[in-house]
């Protein structure tokens, strides 16, 4: 298993300014992963980071509004940049790692919880 | 890509009844289908998954169906408990390390 530590955990943010989300995981991992869940919705991919490359951001995700950093195998920052109130959400960190010895899981931070005002 | 379609978005039960929670997805290749809980204030957990070459699960009051042929898959809680309260969300991925795409999310209540 696999346990994750985000700061900060939640945080309420000026419009236009940049807030950066720490995710430290306490093992070394390949891939992270950064989700975003706006209120009452679902869970969507922002970008997947891998150590020494640059981020892969999904679909309507830019890295100049989320820069990602990964600078060792545990741990990840988020930044999400000029912040509007559409920010607002969840940001979630995930890993994967595996359970039981040989099944992957994904595992979870508790999440940042933003609110852009 | 993978779009995964999930139904009820909220499901109230009496305490002790079954709760069921249906889940469709697109993308034959996709062959991990992983079930999360999350609470209020916390990341989703996951529950219980099950793999496309199993057509059924189960732990404890928790069971799992898939259906490749139909693309779906259910998530069945029996005797549920006021705990059993949160929201749950289906998955479907390639496996590994792959990109999980998640459903729209259920609101389950527990009336005791």
């Amino acid at each position: 298993s696999a346990v994750i530590s985000q700061k900060p955990s939640r945080d309420i943010c000026q419009r236009g300014t940049s807030l950066t989300i720490q995710c430290q995981v306490d093992s070394q991992v390949t891939m992270m992963f950064w989700y975003r869940q706006q209120p009452g919705q679902s869970l969507t991919l922002i970008a997947t980071a891998n150590q020494g490359s640059e981020a892969t951001y999904e679909s309507g995700f830019v890295i100049d509004k989320f820069p990602i950093s990964r600078p060792n195998l545990t741990f990840s920052t988020l930044t999400v940049s000029n912040m509007s109130p559409e920010d607002s959400s969840i940001y979630l960190c995930s890993v994967e790692g595996l359970r039981q010895g040989f099944s992957l899981e994904a595992f979870f931070g508790q999440g940042t919880r933003l609110t852009v005002v | 890509g993978e779009n995964v379609e999930q139904h009820p978005s909220t499901l109230s039960v009496q305490e002790g009844d079954s709760a069921v929670i249906k889940c469709t997805y697109s993308d034959s290749a996709s062959n991990y289908f992983p079930w999360y809980k999350q609470e209020l204030g916390k990341g989703p957990q996951l529950i219980i998954d099950i793999r496309s070459n199993v057509g059924e699960k189960k732990d404890q009051r928790i069971a799992v169906t898939l259906n490749k042929t139909a693309k779906h898959f259910s998530l069945h809680i029996t005797e549920t408990q006021p705990e059993d309260s949160a929201v749950y969300f289906c998955a479907a991925s390639g496996g590994g390390y792959q990109k999980v795409t998640f459903g729209t999310g259920t609101k389950l209540q527990v009336i005791p």
